[in-house]
């Protein structure tokens, strides 16, 4: 399938701050849109979903806002915390696709500072 | 959610020998998929696991190098076959359950 990027691979923020986490996906079909963290020695985890018949949704600290005419995916996390620092994936699926398949982006590396 | 538990969580093997990686469930699942995420990359679908019959691979995944057994919808086993270090990596297993949840992983390393 299509891939989806990222623009930054390594993102430094001080503590306290907002983070801006952005995607780029090519795939015009797809129209179910996931971010993931990763901590070291785990596997992904779930953090927030959006549907492409959305532009905003929001969770607990978190903000994923979708542009479909640009085709650009990011995420907002609030009052970045030190157990915020992991590698952020985003991935794209069709919900017409068998199984909810994921292609996933590069990854960034969010590294907290205190 | 769903809980996932992968076995081995790593494990270290010499070229040529094969590794048996297994993936149970808390309770039955429709869907379950296998992932590779080499050293600092991202992840990329290996194959389906179906229940009752043989896995659906992805483009550049083949059943003899990665062959995937489903005897029913709680687990599934994939093993990497004829190692190499090209095969060091992470393997993730991973079900649907509204969305998509993810085992912790295996870490493989080929000598």
């Amino acid at each position: 399938g299509e891939s989806v990027g990222l623009h930054l691979p390594t993102l430094s923020v001080q503590e306290g701050d907002n983070s801006i986490i952005n995607c780029a996906y090519s795939n015009s079909a797809s129209d179910y849109f996931i971010w993931y963290k990763q901590e070291s020695g785990k596997g992904p985890q779930f953090i927030i979903d959006i549907r492409s018949n959305m532009d905003k949704r929001q969770g607990q600290r978190v903000t994923v806002l979708l542009n479909k005419t640009v085709k650009h995916l990011s995420l907002q996390i609030a009052a970045t915390q030190p157990g915020d620092s992991a590698v952020y994936f985003c991935a794209e699926s069709s919900l017409e696709a068998a199984g909810n398949k994921l292609t996933f982006g590069g990854g960034t590396r969010v590294l907290v500072k205190p | 959610s769903a809980v996932i538990s992968q076995k081995p969580s790593r494990d270290i093997c010499q070229r040529g020998t094969s590794l048996t990686i297994q993936c149970q469930v808390d309770s039955q699942v429709t869907m379950m998929f296998w992932y590779r995420q080499q050293p600092g990359q991202s992840l990329t679908l290996i194959a389906t696991a179906n229940q009752g019959s043989e896995a659906t691979y992805e483009s550049g995944f083949v059943i003899d190098k990665f062959p995937i057994s489903r005897p029913n919808l709680t687990f599934s086993t994939l093993t990497v076959s004829n190692l190499s270090p090209e095969d060091s990596s992470i393997y993730l297993c991973s079900v649907v359950r509204n969305i998509q949840y993810f085992g912790a992983g295996t870490r493989l390393s080929v000598l």
